[in-house]
C-alpha cells in the first residue's frame, strides 16, 4: 500500500515568513509523529499525536512552532514567522504499533 | 538525553563485518534501528524491547543489553547495499508508540 507522504517536498521561503508542512500517514495508523533533520544531524523528534490529540509536545523547539491533527489522520505542522535555524529537513513518521514508518521529507530552506 | 553511537564512521570493503553500538545514560524500553540513505527517509531495521531476545534477519543482527543500556547492530559479510547511516532510536516508555530520542548517526561506507 502507499506510504507516508509529505508536501511540498522542497519549501524555499523568507525569514519571516510562516510555513505549513503536511504529512499524509499510512492508512489505519493512528500514531503520528514530526521530527527534524538538521545538516549532518541525527533526527530531532518534535511532536506525537495518538488520534487527534498530542500527548507529548515536549519537543517543539519554540512558541512559534505548532501542528494539529484533523480526522485522525492528515496532520499540518506550522512554523511561524521562520529563522534561519528553522531550515532542516522536516520528517514525519506513522505507526500503529511501535514500528515507525518515515515519508520522504520537506526540505525547509529560510533565506 | 541523546544515545551516543559509535563509531562515528566506519568504511569497509564488501564482504567485512561491522558493529555499531549505541549507548544511553537512561533506562530504555526499547532501542529502535534505522538506515538512511543520502537524501531519503529512514528505513526501519528492526525493534528491541527490554527483556526480549537478540533479533536477525538476513546477515543483520541486534542485541540489546538492559543492565548495560546498550544496544549494538551487526553487519556480516556487508554487501554494498549496506552503505549509509544507520540511526538507533530510543524510547524509555513501554506504553507503545512514543517518540523516539535518535542518536547522531554512524555513516557506514562499503567499497567493492
Amino acid at each position: 500500500g502507499a506510504g507516508v507522504s509529505q508536501s511540498p517536498s522542497n519549501k524555499v521561503t523568507e525569514k519571516g515568513k510562516d510555513v505549513e508542512l503536511r504529512c499524509d500517514p499510512i492508512s489505519g495508523h493512528t500514531a503520528l509523529y514530526w521530527y527534524r533533520q538538521s545538516l549532518g544531524q541525527g533526527l530531532e523528534f518534535l511532536i506525537y499525536f495518538q488520534g487527534n490529540s498530542a500527548p507529548d509536545k515536549s519537543g517543539l523547539p519554540s512558541d512559534r512552532f505548532s501542528a494539529e491533527r484533523t480526522g485522525g489522520s492528515v496532520s499540518t505542522l506550522t512554523i511561524q514567522r521562520t529563522q534561519q535555524e528553522d531550515s532542516a529537513v522536516y520528517l514525519c513518521a506513522s505507526s500503529r504499533g511501535r514500528q515507525q514508518y518515515f515519508g520522504p521529507g520537506t526540505r525547509l530552506t529560510v533565506l | 538525553q541523546q544515545p551516543v553511537q559509535s563509531p562515528q564512521a566506519v568504511i569497509l570493503r564488501e564482504g567485512e563485518d561491522a558493529v555499531i553500538n549505541c549507548s544511553s545514560s537512561k533506562a530504555l524500553y526499547s532501542v529502535h534501528w534505522y538506515r538512511q540513505k543520502h537524501g531519503e527517509a529512514p528505513v526501519f531495521l528492526m525493534i528491541l524491547l527490554k527483556g526480549g531476545e537478540q533479533k536477525g534477519h538476513d546477515k543483520i543482527s541486534a542485541s540489546f543489553n538492559e543492565k548495560k543500556q546498550q544496544s549494538s547492530l551487526y553487519l556480516t559479510a556487508s554487501q554494498l547495499s549496506y552503505s549509509g547511516t544507520y540511526f538507533c532510536g530510543t524510547s524509555a516508555s513501554g506504553g507503545g508508540a512514543d517518540g523516539l530520542t535518535f542518536g547522531k548517526g554512524t555513516h557506514l561506507i562499503i567499497q567493492p
